[in-house]
């Protein structure tokens, strides 16, 4: 079992529309949390972390941890084609040694 | 700042021949990652290093994987011999310290392996 599950989609939704992309995890020493997107032929690109359980907002993307569940979700409101690409969560222990455990990635695909 | 530079782009080569892959990390950061990225196993990271000292070498695959960095703005990961199962993006990024994830990680654009 990996350590970090992420549905690999491929997700396509209308413009407009709300995305919530979701990852389980199975390591509870996991402290942050993070999303990155990742354009087609591009490398990654920090998108938002998170500490702990919590939510955190920044403009139309909301970042969600439950650490009980083991589960973490990103919310996109308001979804631009602009948005469509592949969204990677990451995870961290929280020691310092700076070393991300990633999911597959979503492919997100947002219609006009 | 130009970020997170790789060389080659692309890259074609057959089997049992040796394949380098060049990263220039931005200039200031302590720390360099490299990773590979494939549909099933998607990022995986294969080694990095701090202020261009190996702290973790457990995600390279095999003895055929090595990689340096001997100095702050160079580092090389070298496949010798390469074999098919090898065909992937591989992706150097960066991050300027210490301080946890909150310090990004900036990607660079990553080099496309094809290993007939």
């Amino acid at each position: 079992q990996k350590e970090v599950e992420q549905d690999p989609g491929p997700l396509s939704v209308p413009e407009g529309a709300i995305v919530s992309l979701n990852c389980t995890y199975s390591n509870s020493a996991f402290q942050y949390f993070m999303w990155y997107r990742q354009y087609s032929r591009k490398g990654p690109e920090l998108l938002m972390y998170t500490y702990s359980s919590g939510n955190k907002e920044d403009g139309r993307f909301t970042a969600q941890v439950d650490k009980s569940s083991k589960y973490i979700s990103l919310f996109i409101r308001d979804s631009q084609p602009s948005d469509s690409a592949t969204y990677l969560c990451a995870m961290e222990n929280g020691f310092g040694n700076e070393k991300l455990t990633f999911g597959t990635g979503t492919r997100l695909t947002i219609i006009p | 700042d130009a970020g997170v530079i790789q060389s080659p782009r692309h890259e074609v080569t057959e089997m049992g021949q040796e394949v380098t892959l060049r990263c220039k990390p931005i200039s200031g950061h302590d720390y360099l990652f490299w990773y590979r990225q494939t549909m099933m196993r998607g990022l995986e990271l294969l080694i990095y290093f701090n202020n261009n000292v190996p702290i973790d070498d457990s995600g390279m695959p095999e003895d055929r994987f090595s990689a340096k960095m001997p100095n702050a703005s160079f580092s090389t990961l070298k496949i010798q011999p390469s074999e098919p199962r090898d065909s992937a993006v591989y992706f150097c990024a960066s991050s300027p310290g210490t301080s946890g994830p909150q310090e990004t990680q900036y990607f660079g654009p990553g080099t496309r392996l094809l290993v007939l």
